[in-house]
């Protein structure tokens, strides 16, 4: 596609519930990247995808979340148990391999009550 | 780990006036620094970016310098204008394990006054 995409754009849970949020990369882009912005925060770095590979899970928080990736594009983030603490907004980037430069998604903003 | 220190949090300034705002880093493994713009309610745009061989790099208003041996990294905007208004974000590249993976600042809301 032309851009990352993400979905939904807006999610809102229950706490205790599952929730899957989806990543759609630039078409081509072998490394795919989730992060984290709370409120008024910085991104916080979770995971990176080489392929449907992820050499890098140091950033998950919990075992409560994980990530897949199948054919080497989309990517689905999995929150089990869903707590407060998980509200924030949850950005997708994509980058060539080789490149450095990523380009973000516009985000899922998550909100557990 | 890396580390991003970004300043100022908020800045205000006048249509027409500069605007900077200036980044520090903590591996000096790091060698790849881009500036990502974020609007309301939009996922960050990358702006500019610097590599760790270069000093300086423009793109029309937009400018960002490179200190390598004092470790931080600077955004310029000459001739701000209302549209440059948004939340502006600094990060690094740990190119060690050649991820990719950016540590990000802790952003800068600028504020341009017409």
């Amino acid at each position: 596609g032309a851009g990352v995409s993400q979905s939904p754009s807006n999610k809102v849970t229950e706490k205790g519930k599952d929730v899957e949020l989806r990543c759609d990369p630039i078409s081509g882009h072998t490394a795919l990247y989730w992060y984290r912005q709370s409120l008024g925060q910085g991104l916080e770095f979770l995971i990176y995808f080489q392929g449907n590979s992820a050499p890098d899970k140091s950033g998950l928080p919990s075992d409560r979340f994980s990530a897949e990736r199948t054919g080497g594009s989309v990517s689905t983030l999995t929150i089990q148990r869903t707590q407060q603490e998980d509200s924030a907004v949850y950005l997708c980037a994509s980058s060539n391999t080789g490149k450095t430069e990523a380009f973000f998604g516009q985000g899922t903003r998550l909100t557990v009550v | 780990g890396e580390n991003v220190e970004q300043h100022p949090s908020t800045l205000s300034v006048q249509e027409g006036d500069s605007a900077v705002i200036k980044c520090t880093y903590s591996d000096s493994a790091s060698n790849y620094f881009p500036w990502y713009k974020q609007e309301l309610g939009k996922g960050p745009q990358l702006i500019i970016d610097i590599r760790s061989n270069v000093g300086e790099k423009k793109d029309q208003r937009i400018a960002v310098t490179l200190n390598k041996t004092a470790k931080h990294f600077s955004l310029h905007i000459t001739e701000t204008q209302p549209e440059d208004s948004a939340v502006y974000f600094c990060a690094a590249s740990i190119r060690v394990s050649n991820t990719g993976k950016l540590i990000f600042g802790q952003g800068t809301t600028l504020q341009v006054k017409p």
